[in-house]
């Protein structure tokens, strides 16, 4: 069984759509994240979630918003997205913040 | 703001061959480094750590030195295989905020 899984693995969708990413781990972990990777490569945080709690959240528009329906999920939902938007998008979880993180496989998501 | 360089890829060698990936960072105070793998259609994993100046991380029969004098965190195998083939992501635990910073990846591809 995938340890941390997230769908859909690609997305394409026209700008200003809304669409939601899911994320599920099944490591019985506490906290949860999800990065950015943008077109130079750089994996960047953009939300973390402990407990249901959120516990980081960088310069990210508020079009962006996690939802953790439990402890085991960690959805992205995106509004009205744009161009900029187009990236690949992982999910990973730890049982400790910050310390031996597992990673989704990514979605990569192109914003037409 | 603190921050992980290393080395461009893509990196292509001969099975048996030695592997060198080079990364240095930059970071107000000691942070811990890491050292993530990316198997292909896999998410990203961690490969090996270090949390202080000196330490030895290894795993796999990889490893990597923290060399504080340096600022360097480089990545060897003294023989690699088809099966290392990967995307290798140097990474730090510092900012503000705490964050994992990543670098952007070196592409490794070993030839039978």
């Amino acid at each position: 069984d995938t340890a941390v899984s997230q769908t859909p693995k690609y997305l394409v969708t026209q700008m200003g759509n809304d669409k939601s990413i899911k994320c599920e781990q099944n490591l019985g972990h506490d906290t949860m994240y999800w990065y950015k990777q943008d077109s130079k490569k750089f994996l960047k945080i953009m939300f973390s979630y402990n407990n249901k709690e959120l516990i980081i959240n960088e310069t990210v528009p508020n079009r962006f918003s996690p939802k953790s329906p439990d402890k085991a999920h960690l959805n992205l939902h995106i509004n009205s997205l744009e161009l900029g938007d187009s990236a690949v998008y992982f999910c990973a979880s730890s049982q400790e913040f910050n310390e031996k993180l597992f990673f989704g496989s990514g979605t990569q998501l192109s914003v037409l | 703001g603190d921050s992980v360089t290393q080395m461009e890829g893509p990196v292509t060698l001969s099975e048996e061959a030695f592997l060198t990936i080079n990364c240095t960072y930059t970071a107000t105070g000691y942070p811990s480094l890491f050292w993530y793998v990316q198997y292909p259609g896999e998410g990203l994993q961690l490969l090996l750590k270090a949390t202080k100046a000196d330490d030895k991380g290894s795993n796999k029969g990889f490893e990597a030195t923290y060399r504080k004098e340096t600022t360097s965190f480089h990545l060897e195998k003294g023989s690699v295989q088809v099966s290392d083939s990967a995307v290798y992501f140097c990474a730090l635990l510092g900012g503000s905020q705490g964050n994992l910073i990543f670098g952007k990846g070196t592409k490794l591809s070993v030839k039978p």
